[in-house]
């Protein structure tokens, strides 16, 4: 079983739906991630939080808010999606910085259908 | 150009084949290099990290060429349960310690 958990596992949401994509750790990583991953694709970094700070947004639509309240817990919120958005949304963790060995913990992820 | 490279397949093999598999990257400031394994509708797992010296893991066997700026993976003696996608990441050591993943190389080995 991996040890950062996500929900929901499935959500289906219309273009006007608010909701939220949630993740969390306890194996005491400064580091955690969203990605975004499409059928026979790889997964695209999507945000970085490193010690609870956004380090990295690649670009990523505002339609997508993330939120790091506190180091174990990460949120995705999600407003006025397209159906393009559609996808696996995973979550990971890893130690921060300097301590970062390159093994990301993901999460089972949350399968995303926007209608 | 993409950032890391790797042939999509799919490999089809017999159990017991032996398979490689290549990725290519672009940024010479790559400094650490890893094989992951993502099985169907499954999260990514970290197969194997890859030293400059090559390092072996049981069956699996992975090398890293600086000079040429590739990474292989070597499977042997192919399983069923070998079948799986592999990614190659690379993780820039500035800054933002990125991890950048391949497009996968899918493997199917069949009976």
């Amino acid at each position: 079983d991996t040890e950062v958990t996500q929900t929901p596992k499935h959500l289906v949401m219309g273009m006007t739906n608010k909701k939220s994509l949630k993740c969390e750790q306890h194996m005491g990583h400064r580091a955690m991630y969203w990605y975004k991953q499409k059928a026979k694709k790889p997964p695209e970094l999507m945000f970085v939080y490193s010690y609870e700070k956004l380090s990295i947004n690649e670009s990523v639509p505002s339609r997508f808010s993330p939120e790091c309240p506190n180091s174990s817990l990460l949120n995705l919120h999600l407003h006025a999606l397209q159906p393009e958005d559609s996808a696996l949304y995973l979550c990971a963790s890893s130690q921060a910085g300097t301590g970062n060995t390159g093994e990301l913990f993901f999460g089972e992820g949350s399968r995303l259908t926007v209608l | 150009r993409k950032e890391v490279e790797q042939d999509p397949g799919p490999f089809n093999v017999p159990e017991g084949a032996t398979v490689a598999f290549n990725c290519t990257y672009s940024n010479s400031a790559s400094q650490s290099f890893f094989w992951y394994r993502q099985d169907c509708r499954k999260e990514p797992k970290l197969l194997m990290s890859v030293y400059s010296s090559g390092n072996e893991d049981g069956r699996f066997t992975a090398q890293l060429n600086r000079a040429s700026q590739y990474i292989s993976l070597l499977i042997r003696d192919s399983k069923l349960s070998d079948s799986a996608t592999y990614l190659c990441v690379v993780i820039l050591m500035d800054s933002s310690y990125k991890l950048i993943f391949g497009s996968g190389t899918r493997l199917l080995v069949r009976p």
